[in-house]
């Protein structure tokens, strides 16, 4: 039972460059997020998907967009990395409704120099 | 903004003793209450919600919750050196806009 998959799970960026992290989850959940985590800041949300076609704006959302895909793909895009972009990020799905508990996949460290 | 607030820690306990954690939250309309634990290096998982006043009972974990004074706590009793780690209290309020985490409480169990 996979779960949520993301990958990579490493990456080293220089200033500038892109990338798009994926995540899939085979858990037939409505809801898709993508966090940060940053020692001291703890889990912020930067964008979400409340549905197959949508996405929102999180608590964090400068530098990056996102693509649901379709139910299973959610993925995180980064047009022009920063320094300030340097953190783990982990993607979670949910089923929706108010007991929304949040299944998390295993991270990707992303280091820009 | 919502605020969910807990003691960075780190909380040191005895192993077999009852370790304490606490969480105050700012939403007053928040439904749904989490607690996730976290391994270094390893991503959070859930080990107990809370939707409702009082105390709800896991294994050797209690949830309890207190609506009025915005306050959620975990208690993990006859603590093992296998707990030690960050515990994140998460909250969810009104809106479809996931969850909102408080910065984790380190806990460490000493044998």
């Amino acid at each position: 039972n996979a779960g949520v998959t993301q990958t990579p799970k490493f990456q080293v960026l220089k200033t500038g460059q892109s990338m798009t992290l994926q995540c899939a989850q085979d858990m037939n959940h409505n809801s898709m997020y993508w966090y940060r985590q940053d020692p001291g800041m703890g889990l912020r949300l930067i964008y979400y998907s409340a549905s197959e076609g949508t996405t929102d704006k999180g608590e964090v959302p400068n530098g990056y967009n996102v693509s649901r895909l379709n139910k299973r793909e959610f993925s995180l895009r980064l047009e022009s990395a920063a320094p300030s972009q340097t953190s783990v990020y982990f993607c979670a799905s949910s089923e929706r409704g108010f007991n929304e508990k949040l299944f998390f996949g295993s991270g990707t460290q992303l280091s820009v120099l | 903004q919502k605020e969910v607030e807990q003691n960075s820690g780190p909380l040191s306990v005895p192993e077999g003793a009852i370790a304490s954690l606490n969480c105050t939250y700012s939403d007053r309309v928040s439904q749904s209450f989490f607690w996730y634990r976290q391994y270094s290096g390893k991503s959070p998982e859930l080990i107990m919600s809370i939707y409702s006043n009082g105390d709800k009972e896991d294994g050797r974990f209690t949830a309890q919750l207190n609506k009025a004074s915005q306050y959620v706590s975990l208690l993990i009793r006859d603590s093992q050196p296998s707990d030690s780690a960050t515990y994140l209290c998460a909250v969810r309020g009104g809106g479809a806009d996931g969850l909102t985490f408080g910065k984790g409480t380190h806990l460490i169990i000493q044998p």
